[in-house]
């Protein structure tokens, strides 16, 4: 089985900050990472995904993640944050050993942007 | 191309009674999956359907029934509903392949009285 979780249920930022949102997971099997961001009122969005290669993953809007396998984390980071990304991101996994698709959610981590 | 489609975006139901939510996936694609997002929670998995079957099914009672069509699209089903059912039923469609990113529909927002 697998979990997710997500250090930070809220993270307030002011604009043209860094910020890093943590992930961490638990799996006894290898798998696949992503981060979906959530706007009020909508489905979700792919920001980024981890298959297999580089550790630096590189994703939409200026974000980026890096996959630690010793630590079992995939933090996401954006170096300057614009108003427009406040919004609810979720950090989730898939086995890899499947021959299907299925994910396991973290909790969330609402990004508040401020000026 | 329009994405995952969801309908009705919005429903209102009474405890007891059932519902059905639909979705048509990505073009192309010919796997769904539903989650249910609870307030303040992420999605939860419910089950997926691929080649009409249900695949893989999460931690959820069998009031919870699905069905796919031929045309890929797919139904969810909740009998006997409960107050806790209120949520945010999300369908998501992708390739039958392993990484395969999921593409998600903006919901269908149940709210049981």
């Amino acid at each position: 089985a697998q979990s997710v979780t997500q250090l930070d249920s809220q993270v307030p930022v002011f604009e043209e900050a860094p910020v890093e949102l943590r992930c961490n997971y638990s799996s006894s099997v290898s798998v696949y990472l992503f981060w979906y961001v959530q706007y009020p009122n909508q489905g979700l969005q792919l920001l980024l995904k981890y298959l297999s290669g580089s550790t630096l993953v590189k994703g939409i809007n200026g974000f980026e993640a890096e996959f630690n396998k010793s630590q079992t984390s995939f933090h996401l980071r954006k170096p300057s944050v614009h108003i427009s990304d406040t919004a609810e991101y979720f950090c989730a996994v898939s086995p890899m050993n499947t021959g299907f698709q299925k994910l396991v959610f973290g909790t969330g981590t609402r990004l508040l942007v401020s000026p | 191309d329009a994405g995952v489609t969801q309908s009705p975006t919005h429903l209102i139901k009474t405890r007891g009674q059932q519902v059905t939510l639909r979705c048509s996936p990505k073009s192309g694609h010919d796997t769904v999956s539903w989650y249910q997002q609870a307030l303040g929670q992420g999605p939860q998995f419910i089950f997926q359907y691929y080649e009409e079957e249900e695949r893989q099914r999460g931690n959820f009672p069998d009031r919870f029934s699905g069905h796919q069509f031929p045309n890929y699209s797919s139904e969810l089903n909740v009998n006997a509903l409960l107050l806790g059912d209120s949520a945010l039923y999300l369908c998501a469609s992708s390739f039958s392949a392993r990484g395969a990113e999921a593409f998600f529909g903006q919901g269908t927002r149940l709210t049981v009285v």
